[in-house]
């Protein structure tokens, strides 16, 4: 069964600065999507990004990249000039292509120091 | 106004009382999913409908049941509700074609609290 695992239950960034976090997947299939979800404290999950895994180029949006080592299964989300508002709940999940399962890491507590 | 809705956004019941849940999507996505949140366990998927004539359960179906009445509507209900029911919800939906299928949208979720 694929997994997803999120290995850091909390990270701190100060404003302004970068933070990365970790997630890792495995999966012995080869057509599938990688995302992002950001749930602030209003609790609505909000998709951050989203990656296929036939493409090698990384993906972006804004401030928001992603590290996609697919040999490695590893999807790491980079935030830069972090701000007060970034703070939230970040879930890592997969989805097999077609599939109608979205398989959630635990998440990631991310707090911003102003 | 927000793509996928859901009414109510709060709600507090007692144990043995029906309840629905209801989810409206303008998107017009094909798609659309039930899943509850619990601290420590993430989400896990309740129901799923591809189509209004299809219904699948999910992994956590037990105690649960679904109506898709339009493209655009999908309620869940819990016929009597038990504590352990307490949790938060969220309906999803995702496209069946075009650039990001695979690719789920949530509501803003129904904090839902059973006595």
């Amino acid at each position: 069964a694929q997994t997803v695992t999120q290995s850091q239950p909390e990270m701190s960034v100060q404003e302004a600065e970068t933070v990365t976090l970790s997630c890792t997947y495995d999966t012995s299939e080869s057509d599938y999507y990688l995302f992002w979800y950001k749930q602030p404290p209003s609790r609505q999950m909000i998709l951050v990004i989203r990656q296929e895994a036939y493409k090698q180029q990384n993906a972006t949006e804004n401030r928001f990249s992603v590290n996609f080592q697919k040999a490695a299964k590893s999807f790491s989300l980079k935030i830069s000039d972090s701000q007060l508002g970034d703070a939230a709940m970040y879930f890592c999940a997969y989805t097999q292509g077609g599939s109608e399962k979205l398989v959630f890491g635990k998440g990631t507590k991310l707090t911003v120091n102003p | 106004d927000a793509d996928v809705t859901q009414t109510p956004r709060n709600r507090i019941t007692k144990t043995g009382k029906r309840i629905m849940l209801e989810c409206s999507q303008t998107k017009g996505h094909d798609r659309m999913y039930w899943y509850r949140q619990d601290p420590g366990l993430g989400l896990r998927l309740i129901y799923y409908s591809f189509d209004v004539k299809d219904i699948n359960k999910g992994e956590i179906s037990d105690g649960y049941s679904v109506s898709r009445q339009a493209q655009a509507k999908f309620s869940l209900s819990l016929e009597s509700a038990i504590p352990n029911q307490t949790a938060l919800y969220f309906c999803a939906t995702s496209d069946a074609a075009g650039g990001d299928t695979d690719t789920q949208y949530f509501g803003p979720g129904t904090r839902l609290t059973v006595l």
